[in-house]
């Protein structure tokens, strides 16, 4: 059982350049999210999807975008990359979107913006 | 917008008790997670409380008092292992998760 698995593990990555951070589930949990996690700050919601075919945005939604095509994958892209978005990304979806249900968290993606 | 505040660090000893309070001032209350994360890793679901009162499980036990916008942590016999952040996250009107910032628990021998 995979559960949640992202790609890459890490990657440093020169200002301007556009990345996709990859998220896959096997779960077929019907909500996913992404989330930066910066020291001091705690986990902060990027977008979500409360199911495949739908996204919203978190609190922090500026400079990313997101696409949910079906249920497995959830892709997040910055698509011009600045220093501030140097962070630890994680993706985690759960059963259904209510945000009464545990949410299973990846192993994170660390994104160094120079 | 929301905020939760619980202690950065807190420090003791193998075999005993640590409580890690929360408190939380959010748009609506839908029920609030307690989660683990040890470095480098992904947080793992610890407890989930939307009544007042306690809930149980081992070592771990998790207090929520919805009048006051507190909840506190409570983790018993303490062992090595339980060194890692504790992460208080609220479920608000919106019914998405808003995380406090993490209390790192040391626990020394």
């Amino acid at each position: 059982i995979a559960g949640i698995t992202q790609a890459p593990t890490s990657q440093i990555l020169a200002a301007g350049r556009r990345m996709t951070l990859r998220c896959t589930q096997d779960m077929r949990h019907n909500a996913m999210y992404w989330y930066r996690q910066d020291l001091g700050l705690g986990l902060r919601l990027i977008h979500y999807s409360n199911t495949a075919g739908t996204t919203g945005k978190g609190e922090v939604p500026d400079g990313y975008s997101v696409s949910r095509a079906n249920t497995d994958d959830f892709p997040l892209t910055l698509a011009s990359a600045v220093p501030s978005q140097t962070s630890v990304y994680f993706c985690a979806s759960s059963e259904s979107s209510g945000g009464l249900d545990t949410q299973y968290f990846g192993p994170g993606t660390r994104l160094t913006v120079l | 917008g929301q905020n939760i505040d619980q202690p950065t660090e807190m420090t003791a000893t193998e075999g005993a008790i640590v409580q890690i309070n929360c408190t939380y001032q959010t748009s609506g209350f839908n029920g609030l997670f307690w989660y683990q994360q040890h470095a480098g890793e992904a947080p793992t679901f610890l407890s989930y409380n939307v009544l007042d009162g306690l809930e149980e499980k081992g070592r771990f036990s998790s207090f929520l008092s919805r009048s006051k916008g507190y909840s506190y942590l409570l983790l018993k016999e303490l062992q090595m292992k339980d060194s890692a952040s504790y992460l208080c996250a609220v479920v608000s009107n919106d019914y998405k998760l808003s995380f406090g910032a993490g209390t790192t628990v040391t626990v020394r021998a």
